[in-house]
């Protein structure tokens, strides 16, 4: 079945260490993203690519870094940098470079708390 | 810039009860409209959309009325199952950049 797969469900970081998230897809879709979801909040936008080798700054990019190699793949690290952490990572893929929302796709999401 | 408001929750009905929640938002232009849902443990799966003044969308029992004159796009379902339990999003698309914003989210809890 095609889908996006994001690892780890779970995942705690220490005070001062980076930690990756993965995002995967066989959608064989052009554009990802990756969005923070705080309790109480709504969604905002980290970083998004909209082709191999390209991306951009979302909204809250500070703090975080990505990579885009390979267009099945688009893994988000949260340096040591970010400073409030903890919190429900999303990653969305979508046939349209446009962004429209109805052609978003979404993972089940990672956790990330501090220890 | 553009903003999404939604009705505070978390709400908890009982089976078979009536549903709405309230979505209002501020935008200029045009923007599409959207409800989001999102089950425990999963991602955000679009529920309706609709993308001018008028337009109802539907899906699964629930609706939304596109209301511009009131700039609002408010959930409702007429009878509520267990099986509705989850987070609600109302979100916006709209501008230039095509610039996507969500609402806080509203949990909602059916009863049986």
């Amino acid at each position: 079945d095609g889908g996006i797969t994001q690892s780890p469900k779970y995942l705690f970081r220490k005070e001062g260490q980076n930690v990756t998230l993965s995002c995967e897809q066989n959608l064989n879709h052009d554009a990802m993203y990756w969005y923070r979801q705080d309790p109480g909040q709504g969604l905002r936008l980290i970083y998004y690519s909209q082709i191999v080798n390209d991306f951009q700054k979302g909204d809250i990019a500070e703090g975080y870094s990505v990579s885009r190699e390979k267009k099945e793949s688009f893994p988000l690290t949260v340096t040591s940098a970010q400073k409030n952490p903890t919190a429900f990572y999303l990653c969305a893929s979508s046939t349209s470079r446009d962004r429209s929302a109805e052609k978003l796709f979404f993972g089940s999401g990672t956790q990330l708390s501090v220890l | 810039g553009d903003s999404v408001t939604q009705m505070e929750g978390p709400v908890t009905l009982s089976e078979e009860a009536f549903l709405t929640i309230n979505c209002t938002y501020t935008a200029t232009g045009y923007p599409s409209l959207f409800w989001y849902v999102q089950y425990p443990g999963e991602g955000l799966q679009l529920l309706l959309k609709a993308t001018k003044a008028d337009d109802k969308g539907s899906n699964k029992g629930f609706e939304a009325t596109y209301r511009k004159e009131t700039t609002s796009f408010h959930l409702e379902k007429g009878s509520v199952q267990v099986s509705d339990s989850a987070v609600y999003f109302c979100a916006l698309q709209g501008g230039s950049a095509r610039q996507l914003t969500f609402g806080s989210g509203t949990q909602l809890t059916v009863l049986p």
